[in-house]
Parts: structure tokens; sequence; C-alpha cells
């Protein structure tokens, strides 16, 4: 089966950083991606690793392990506007499907 | 780029009838498109994945013949929810991707009520 984990919730500081971990079990892998979704809304995209390593993006960074099936999502200089969930998703290679995680709710406090 | 826009936005509909929510990409011409459903405080499940002028392949659990899907052109798919219930009154989302690329883009979702 498909297993994707990461934390329910998270509350942090306006100008402070927050790290949000996911780890995967899934059969097929061809890449990690990260999203984030306001409440309503649909998922915007902020992140894709399919090799070893970090990609940053301005304040957002992203973290990829395949041999520990492990990701993480860093954010920088947290804005209130960065309260939202985030969701972590591994493409399984075959047809492209995504297989979403819970998805994490950050709450950023003033 | 990459836009990925939905019709309608919400719907609110009675038990027993029919519900077409369509998905286009604006920019760009779309080889696959996903459809998802979204429960309140929950993650997105996928329901099936279109490709122009082929079925659709539906993922385990979903009803094809409840979910009907038609991707009739390189930028517009549509599902019809057919006999609506209650229990099918959800945020359905769906995605696009073109041929060079993995990404998917979401479009803005449908928030489907019934009655």
């Amino acid at each position: 089966g498909q297993n994707i984990d990461q934390p329910t919730e998270m509350t942090a500081t306006e100008g402070a950083i927050v790290q949000i971990n996911c780890t995967y079990q899934t059969s097929g892998f061809n890449g990690l991606f990260w999203y984030q979704q306001h409440a309503g809304e649909a998922p915007t995209f902020l992140s894709y690793n399919v090799l070893d390593g970090l990609e940053e993006k301005g304040r957002f960074s992203s973290f990829l392990s395949r041999s520990k099936g492990y990701s993480y999502l860093l954010l920088k200089e947290l804005q209130m506007k960065d309260s939202a969930s985030y969701l972590c998703a591994v493409n399984r290679a075959a047809g492209n499907k995504l297989t979403f995680g819970g998805g994490t709710r950050v709450l950023v406090k003033p | 780029g990459a836009v990925v826009s939905q019709h309608p936005s919400w719907v609110i509909c009675k038990s027993g009838t029919s519900v077409k929510i369509e998905c286009r990409s604006l920019d760009f011409q779309a080889t696959t498109m996903f459809w998802y459903r979204q429960f309140p405080k929950q993650s997105l499940m996928l329901m099936a994945t279109s490709n122009e002028g082929s079925k659709a392949t539906y993922e385990q659990g979903v009803e094809k013949d409840k979910f009907l899907i038609n991707h009739a052109s390189l930028t517009l798919s549509t599902l019809t929810v057919t006999s609506a219930h209650p229990e099918d009154s959800s945020f359905y989302i769906c995605s696009a991707t073109h041929s060079s690329t993995d990404t998917q883009y979401f479009g803005p979702g449908t928030r489907l009520t019934v009655l």
C-alpha cells in the first residue's frame, strides 16, 4: 500500500522558521511534491524534488532523501499569510499519479 | 502559465440529480487530467486519471458508473456526478499536466452540496 505521513498540525511565530517532515513508503517513486493549500482553495505548487538534496526557492526550501524515504519543507521568515495546510505528495511514476499525505496545518501567530 | 480553471466553482443540487463539472487548461495542452475529491479537514484523494481520447482509469473504490469522466479534447475534461446523494457532497478538484513536466497544476475546485 501507499503510506505518506506528516504531522497534523504545527504552530509557529511570525518571523520564525518551521520544518514540516514527510516520510513515505510507496510502490514506485518518481519525485516528491509540496503544495500549499489555503482553506477552501485548491493546492498551489511549491516545490518538486526528484534527486536527493536541498532545493531552495526564496523563503521555501525542500529536502529529499530517497534512501530514507524522507522529505522536509522548510519555511523561513514566516508571515501570517503562510498559515495554511502543506501537502506532501509522491509521484508514483505509473501514470504520473500523486498520492497525498494528510497535510500539515501550519498556524502562524503574531 | 499553466492555468487550470473549473466551472462551476460551487453548486447546490437536489438528491438524485446529476451534476457536471468542467476542467479546462487555459494556456497549455493537457495530456493528462486528474480528478480528486477532498472531504473537510482531509487530504486529496485521487478518483480517476483521464487521458484525452481514451477511457478514464478509476482508483479502487470509485464507481465509474457514478462518476462519469469525459476527456474530449486536450484542454477539457468533465466529471459528471450521476444521481448525486448527500454523501457525495465534497470539494472536487481537477489537475492537469502537460508532456514537458510532471508537475500537476490544480484548478480552483468545485464545492458540491447535495441536499
